[in-house]
């Protein structure tokens, strides 16, 4: 069956350190894959995009790498702060569905200062 | 740039009423917008995909006569909750998609609603 699985236990880490979030997918050919920072009551909003033949993608100190052979993505943040507590989703989009998005369940990640 | 505006942001109804969400893309034009729902720690659920001009693309199980969509323009999409019943109570989140630029999908703040 398709999956896309997100850690579901709650993240926490100390203020200054990477934080590192796994999303894996089964029986999926994603095009590309997003990830969104949400916090309660709010909708999704879009941090990085990186396609199937990208390696890696960065932005100020956030970083996703992308490996289509094990069939995952990994969600850095360097230097993490008290700010950066919230849920992170990933989603991907899998070829020729028009940009449908299929979500993880999100990982909770806190940063205690 | 690409702010997706929902309104209203909560709407509490009674059981049997419908209610109708907006979705607008403020600075972009969308040819495609989508509508997910989202209940309380769980992830979203893609409700429909819709797109300027022509009827919407429901998925699985998301009864269409339920939940209406109308796309009407490049920057409107709405979502009628039609004969609400309080299992209906959700966040409702619309996004757009961006194709110029790659893809990206951008979020609305949402849209609680609470049938009693």
């Amino acid at each position: 069956s398709q999956k896309i699985e997100q850690n579901s236990e709650a993240l926490n880490i100390q203020e200054g350190k990477t934080a590192t979030l796994t999303c894996n997918y089964t029986n999926y050919s994603p095009a590309y894959l997003q990830w969104y920072r949400q916090d309660p009551g709010r909708g999704p909003v879009f941090l990085l995009l990186i396609r199937e033949n990208e390696k890696e993608k960065r932005k100020e100190r956030l970083k996703v790498t992308f490996d289509t052979t094990l069939k995952q993505s990994l969600f850095h943040i360097t230097a993490s702060q008290p700010a950066d507590s919230a849920t992170y989703l990933c989603a991907l989009a899998p070829w020729n569905q028009g940009g449908k998005l299929i979500f993880g369940q999100g990982t909770e990640l806190s940063v205690k200062p | 740039g690409a702010v997706v505006s929902q309104h209203p942001s909560w709407v509490i109804c009674k059981s049997g009423t419908s209610v109708k969400i907006e979705c607008r893309s403020l600075d972009f034009q969308a040819t495609t917008m989508f509508w997910y729902r989202q209940f309380p720690k769980q992830s979203l659920m893609l409700m429909a995909t819709s797109n300027e001009g022509s009827k919407a693309t429901y998925e699985q199980g998301v009864e269409k006569d339920k939940f209406l969509i109308n796309h009407a323009s490049l920057t409107l999409s709405t979502l009628t909750v039609t004969s609400a019943h309080p299992e209906d109570s959700s966040f409702y989140i619309c996004s757009a998609r961006v194709s110029y630029s790659g893809n990206e999908q951008f979020f609305g703040p949402g849209t609680r609603l609470t049938v009693l």
